[in-house]
């Protein structure tokens, strides 16, 4: 079946970077744009960026431009998001979604990743 | 703050109808027909209910339904059932980004 099988859970230091990993099965990789969405604790979604797996072309939200990085592996149908300079507001789950129809329709199980000294 | 606007909460009893709002602006809702709703239950992953307004994806349930006026968009749950208990999010494409509103929980009395 198609889905998105997410890396485990993150702890950083402020700072740091963190690198979360997307990998896709059950579908044609190259044939979806991947997004990445976060969700801090009680808070709602917010989006951070596309990436076209099909020749890697990426866009990214202003508020994370210079700061993150959408890469993609078509040889393990894998995307990964780096973050760097992380701070305490960064601390949320970090999904990734499968584009269609101008919708996600395919979601990640999220990662957890926590920022703290 | 969100780019859309949404209720904090809607609450209804079984079998009854609901209706959550979606308001943003004639740069987003108004002007595309790209409004998509989630349903996400606590601690789990969105899950995808309405696409491009008013269309409903493979196995959702025919008591969801969408809609769009204006600037607003709308959910609709009618024969509301205690699963249909979560938070609801809405989402439209505004070029080049995708913008979320604040999400909406329904309790299902």
């Amino acid at each position: 079946q198609v889905q998105l099988v997410q890396s485990g859970a993150e702890v950083k230091k402020p700072g740091a970077s963190v690198k979360v990993s997307c990998k896709a099965s059950g579908y044609t990789f190259t044939r979806y744009y991947m997004d990445w969405v976060r969700q801090a604790p009680g808070q709602g979604l917010e989006w951070m960026g596309i990436i076209n797996p099909n020749g890697g072309s990426t866009s990214y939200a202003q508020k994370f431009q210079g700061r993150v990085a959408m890469t993609g592996d078509t040889s393990t149908s894998t995307v990964y998001m780096e973050l760097s300079s992380l701070t305490s507001e960064d601390t949320a789950v970090y999904y990734c979604a499968r584009r269609t129809n101008w919708a996600f329709d395919i979601w990640g199980q999220g990662t957890t990743v926590t920022v703290s000294s | 703050q969100s780019a859309l606007t949404q209720p904090p909460s809607v609450s209804g009893s079984p079998g009854q109808s609901v209706t959550i709002s979606c308001t943003g602006t004639s740069s987003d809702v108004g002007n595309y027909n790209r409004v998509s709703w989630y349903q996400q239950p606590p601690g789990t992953a969105p899950k995808l209910m309405i696409y491009e307004v008013s269309n409903r994806p493979s196995g959702v349930p025919d008591r969801f339904s969408g809609s769009k006026s204006g600037n607003t968009a709308s959910l609709t749950i009618s024969g509301l059932q205690a699963e249909d208990e979560a938070d609801y999010y809405c989402s439209s494409y505004t070029p080049s980004i995708w913008v979320f509103g604040g999400g909406t929980k329904l309790t299902v009395l």
